[in-house]
C-alpha cells in the first residue's frame, strides 16, 4: 500500500501569511492526488484534485502543486476562514486510498 | 443540489451492532462508487473502502475486513454502513462520500458525517 506522509503535522500563521502544506507519497502516484480542508464539527471539502486543479468554488488563493512522490498545497495570503485541518489524499492506487495525517492551520 | 445526508447519532454498548445511512440526492446514485471514512476523535481520516453502487459489490480496507458492511438500497438512493460487536475503538465519526470519477479519483461530495460512541 501507497503510504502518504504529510508535513508539518501543525502550523500558526499570520493573516496575509503564504503558507505551504507538503505530502509525500511512498512511490510515484502520478498526479492522484487531491487536498481536502476540514473545520472543526465539519465535513471535509474538496479543495484541489489531480494535484493541481482547482474544484469549483474554492478561492483561487488556494493552489496544488507537486509530481510523483512530492506534492504541496499553497495558501496565499491567509485568512481568518481558512483556520482548518488539511488532508491530502492518493487515489492513484486505486481500489486502495490513503489520506494523509493532517496539518492543523492556526493563526498566529 | 447535490446532496448526501447522513443518519443521526448513535450511542452504543460494547458488543452491539449499528446501521448507518447515507442518503444520496440531486444526482443518478448508481452511476457514482461510495465510500466511507472514519475519523475517531481529535484524530485524522481514514479509508474504510467503498460500494460500487451499480454492482453492489463491496471493496474494504485490510483494517476493516470481518466486522463492517457495506451495502445498499439503490430505489432509495441510499448507502449504508453496519458495524457488528462494536468495541470501543469504534468511536469515531463516519462519513459517506461520493467519488467524482469512478475507479480512482477523488471524492467530491461528503454526507455531514455520523457520531458512534461505544461505551458500556
Amino acid at each position: 500500500d501507497i503510504q502518504m506522509t504529510q508535513s508539518p503535522a501543525s502550523l500558526s500563521a499570520s493573516l496575509g501569511e503564504t503558507v505551504t502544506i507538503e505530502c509525500r507519497a511512498s512511490e510515484d502516484i502520478y498526479n492522484g492526488l487531491a487536498w481536502y480542508q476540514q473545520k472543526p464539527g465539519k465535513s471535509p471539502q474538496l479543495l484541489i484534485y489531480n494535484a493541481n486543479s482547482l474544484h469549483t468554488g474554492v478561492p483561487s488563493r488556494f493552489s496544488g502543486s507537486g509530481s510523483g512522490t512530492q506534492y504541496s498545497l499553497k495558501i496565499n495570503s491567509l485568512q481568518s476562514e481558512d483556520v482548518a485541518s488539511y488532508f491530502c489524499q492518493q487515489y492513484y492506487d486505486y481500489p486502495q486510498y490513503t489520506f494523509g495525517a493532517g496539518t492543523k492551520l492556526e493563526l498566529k | 443540489q447535490i446532496q448526501l445526508v447522513q443518519s443521526g447519532p448513535e450511542l452504543k454498548k460494547p458488543g452491539e451492532s449499528v446501521k448507518i445511512s447515507c442518503k444520496a440526492s440531486g444526482y443518478t446514485f448508481t452511476d457514482y462508487a461510495m465510500h466511507w471514512v472514519k475519523q475517531a476523535p481529535g484524530k485524522g481520516l481514514k479509508w474504510m473502502g467503498w460500494i460500487n453502487t451499480y454492482t453492489g459489490k463491496p471493496t474494504y480496507a485490510d483494517d476493516f475486513k470481518g466486522r463492517f458492511v457495506f451495502s445498499l438500497e439503490a430505489s432509495a438512493s441510499t448507502a449504508n454502513l453496519q458495524i457488528s460487536n462494536l468495541k470501543n475503538e469504534d468511536t469515531a465519526t463516519y462519513f459517506c462520500a461520493r467519488e467524482a470519477i469512478n475507479y480512482g479519483s477523488y471524492f467530491d461530495y461528503w454526507g455531514q458525517g455520523v457520531m458512534v460512541t461505544v461505551s458500556s
